[in-house]
C-alpha cells in the first residue's frame, strides 16, 4: 500500500537559513509519481513539483531544490536562503501507476516557520 | 488561479443536515479528486472520478457520496452531518496521466462548519 511519511511536524528557522523537509514514501509499484505542495496561511494548495519514479535527476528551481533517492525511498525538499514568505505547511504526496488507481496520497505535512 | 472552481467557499450548517459541495475542474481535465482536510487528520483522500466514473475510493464515510456529471463538474454530498465533519474540503483535477505531463490542480477549498 502507498504511504507518505513526513516525520517533521513543525520546523522553525531564522530567515536566510537553509532548511530541508524530509519525505519518505512506500509503494509497491515501480512506476509512481511524487509531489510537493505548499499550503500558505491563506489555505490554498499550491503545486511545487512532480517527479516520475524513472527520473532520479535532482531538480533546482530558484531557491528550491529536490533530492530524489530511490534507494532510500526519499524525496526531500530544500529551501535555500529561506524567506518569511516561505512560511507555510508543505505536503509531500505520492501517486501510483498509470491508467488505474492513481489517487494522490499525502503525508501529514510539515509546518515551516521562517522567523524574521 | 489553478483553474479549479469550488463553491461555496464557506458553509455553516447544523448537525443532521445535508450539504452539497460543487467543483468545476480545469477545462479538459477528466479526473476529479475530493479531499478532506481536518486539523487532526491532515489531507485525506475521499474519492476520485474519471470521466464520469468512480475510479478510486479512500476513507469516505457512507454518509458521503459524490458524482461526476457529463459536463465533468463534480458534486460531493455530505449528509447527516456531525460536528466532526467540520473541515476544509478540497477538489482537485488533473488531465490524463502520461509520462511527461500533468499534475493535480487544487481548488481553493470549501470550509464547512457544522454547528
Amino acid at each position: 500500500a502507498q504511504k507518505v511519511t513526513q516525520a517533521q511536524t513543525e520546523i522553525s528557522v531564522v530567515e536566510k537559513e537553509d532548511v530541508t523537509l524530509d519525505c519518505v514514501y512506500e509503494t509497491r509499484d515501480t512506476t509512481y509519481y511524487l509531489f510537493w505542495y505548499k499550503q500558505p496561511p491563506s489555505g490554498e494548495l499550491v503545486f511545487l513539483i512532480r517527479r516520475n519514479s524513472f527520473d532520479e535527476q535532482n531538480e533546482i528551481s530558484g531557491r528550491y531544490s529536490w533530492n530524489f533517492q530511490k534507494s532510500t525511498s526519499s524525496f526531500n525538499f530544500t529551501i535555500t536562503a529561506s524567506q518569511v514568505v516561505d512560511s507555510a505547511v508543505y505536503f509531500c504526496a505520492l501517486s501510483e501507476g498509470l491508467y488505474r488507481d492513481d489517487k494522490i496520497i499525502f503525508g501529514k505535512g510539515t509546518r515551516l516557520h521562517i522567523l524574521p | 488561479d489553478s483553474g479549479v472552481t469550488q463553491t461555496p467557499k464557506h458553509l455553516i450548517t447544523a448537525t443532521g443536515q445535508r450539504v452539497t459541495l460543487r467543483c468545476s475542474p480545469r477545462s479538459g481535465d477528466l479526473s476529479v479528486y475530493w479531499y478532506q482536510q481536518s486539523l487532526d487528520q491532515g489531507l485525506q483522500f475521499l474519492i476520485q472520478y474519471y470521466n464520469g466514473e468512480e475510479r478510486a475510493k479512500g476513507n469516505i464515510l457512507e454518509r458521503f457520496s459524490a458524482q461526476q456529471f457529463p459536463d465533468l463538474h463534480s458534486e460531493l454530498n455530505l449528509s447527516s452531518l456531525e460536528l466532526g465533519d467540520s473541515a476544509l474540503y478540497f477538489c482537485a483535477s488533473s488531465a490524463i496521466w502520461d509520462r511527461g505531463n500533468t499534475e493535480a490542480f487544487f481548488g481553493q477549498g470549501t470550509r464547512l462548519t457544522v454547528v
